[in-house]
């Protein structure tokens, strides 16, 4: 089973902030990595997709970037509704599995 | 307007079963995967289930093998997943997703408790 680690666990910042989040992969998920977004009681939401395609209707500040076992989220300038937990995904490898989230808070 | 909702969910006893039904409307459900995935509380997501277009292929995750069967019925437009054997460890809400999880449902929650 490929093992996502995230990291931070926590990221404290404030609006207007860039924010960089990290996805480490234990073997290669070649380009197969998506990231989440999932507010309280929602269902999670599909940010990118083959590590660096916007869903669609995603803003542009958040953009995707690696390759094989370490992948990045950055999210540009923050907006208030961008405070929430963040997920990353490998589709590469049976079983799928996603990453322990990176919760982004609010400084 | 693509819309998956969940239904099914609730209060079951260890040892139980359960069936989850996810009913789909503004796609060709015919032409797409569809998967579980689910959420104990407070928790991180856990993939469970994948089903090919046609239903002939399926994949499950290793804590629901052998007790979750997926299925689905191409001329409703649902996807359905039987759980038995229900243990505490299986208290979650359980998301269906369509092919890329671009679109998931609003959940329901299972909780095995006596």
């Amino acid at each position: 089973e490929v093992v996502l680690t995230q990291s931070p666990a926590t990221l404290s910042l404030s609006p207007g902030e860039r924010a960089t989040l990290s996805c480490r992969a234990s073997q290669s998920v070649s380009s197969y990595l998506a990231w989440y977004q999932q507010k309280p009681g929602q269902a999670p939401r599909l940010l990118i997709y083959d590590t660096s395609n916007r869903a669609t209707g995603i803003p542009a500040r958040f953009s995707g970037s690696g390759s094989g076992t370490d992948f990045t989220l950055t999210i540009s300038s923050l907006e208030p509704e961008d405070f929430a937990v963040y997920y990353c995904q490998q589709r590469n490898h049976w079983p799928i599995t996603f990453g322990q989230g990176t919760r982004l808070e609010i400084k | 307007e693509v819309q998956l909702v969940e239904s099914g969910g609730g209060l079951v006893q260890p040892g139980g079963s359960l069936r989850l039904s996810c009913a789909t409307s503004g796609f060709s459900f015919s032409n797409y995967i569809m998967n579980w995935v689910r959420q104990a509380p407070g928790k991180g997501l856990e993939w469970v289930s994948y089903i090919s277009s046609s239903g002939s292929a399926k994949q499950y995750a290793d804590s629901v093998k052998g007790r979750f069967t997926v299925s689905r019925d191409n001329a409703k437009d649902s996807l359905y997943l039987q759980m038995n054997s229900l243990g505490a460890e299986d208290t979650a809400v359980y998301y269906c997703a369509r092919q890329g999880y671009d679109y998931w449902g609003q959940g329901t929650l299972v909780t095995v408790s006596s």
